[in-house]
């Protein structure tokens, strides 16, 4: 079964540091690119940052820029996110996900998706 | 305020159809493939339409997207209880670099 866990969640004063992970399993993870999206409370998805299978290419949302750093181990089949200077706003559920892509011809590249999505893992940042 | 621009909320009864739009631009959905996410209540989102108008293997052909120019449409047919969930359209951004949600549309059966 093709899946991804993500772990590494808690609470975490202003200021401080986290670092999540997420596992893969079920497909060939140093093949496809990969992704954090999160969710705070009672609000709408926001993505968070994208890494490129080789890691070669690395994408952060304007928000975390900075603050944020992805990374992956191939060997290890993990996909992390170390997030210092955390605030307030960052708290929300922090989801891992799959890239799956397709070449188009009407779109003169690759299309795009994510899936799977992980169970998500929460962060609170809170004094 | 998203940059992809959906209703906050839609009903309709059990067995009708409904459809969510999904607004954008010329650097989001007026030049990139638009995907859909449904996130039942407490779970995590899974991938409902991709490329526009693909359905995943396992989704229900009750689903189905479309897009033209700078919106995207998603339309759901013969409505049942299950499909009460939130709603989200995404997009690459050429000019963000990243990738957009809509704010997310809350359906409700009544």
């Amino acid at each position: 079964e093709v899946q991804v866990v993500e772990s590494g969640g808690g609470l975490v004063k202003p200021g401080g540091s986290l670092r999540l992970s997420c596992a893969a399993s079920g497909f060939t993870f140093s093949n496809y690119n990969m992704n954090w999206v999160r969710q705070a409370p009672g609000k709408g998805l926001e993505w968070v940052a994208s890494i490129t299978y080789r890691s070669s290419y690395i994408y952060y949302a304007d928000s975390v820029k900075g603050r944020f750093t992805i990374s992956r181990d191939n060997a290890k089949n993990s996909l992390y996110l170390q997030m210092n200077s955390l605030r307030v706003d960052d708290t929300g559920v922090y989801y891992c996900a799959r890239t799956s892509q397709s070449w188009s011809t009407g779109y003169s590249g690759y299309v795009e998706w994510f899936d799977p999505w992980g169970q998500g893992t929460l962060v609170t940042v809170s004094s | 305020q998203s940059v992809l621009t959906q209703p906050p909320s839609v009903s309709e009864a059990p067995g009708q159809r409904v459809t969510i739009s999904c607004s954008g631009g010329s650097s989001n959905i007026g030049n990139n493939a638009v995907n859909w996410y449904q996130q039942l209540p407490g779970k995590a989102p899974k991938l409902l339409i991709y490329y526009d108008d693909l359905l995943p293997s396992g989704v229900s052909d009750r689903f189905s997207g479309s897009k033209s120019g700078t919106s995207a449409s998603l339309a759901i047919s013969g409505l049942q209880s299950e499909d009460e969930a939130d709603y989200y359209c995404a997009a690459w951004d050429d000019s963000l670099n990243g990738v957009v949600f809509g704010g997310g549309t809350k359906l409700t059966v009544l």
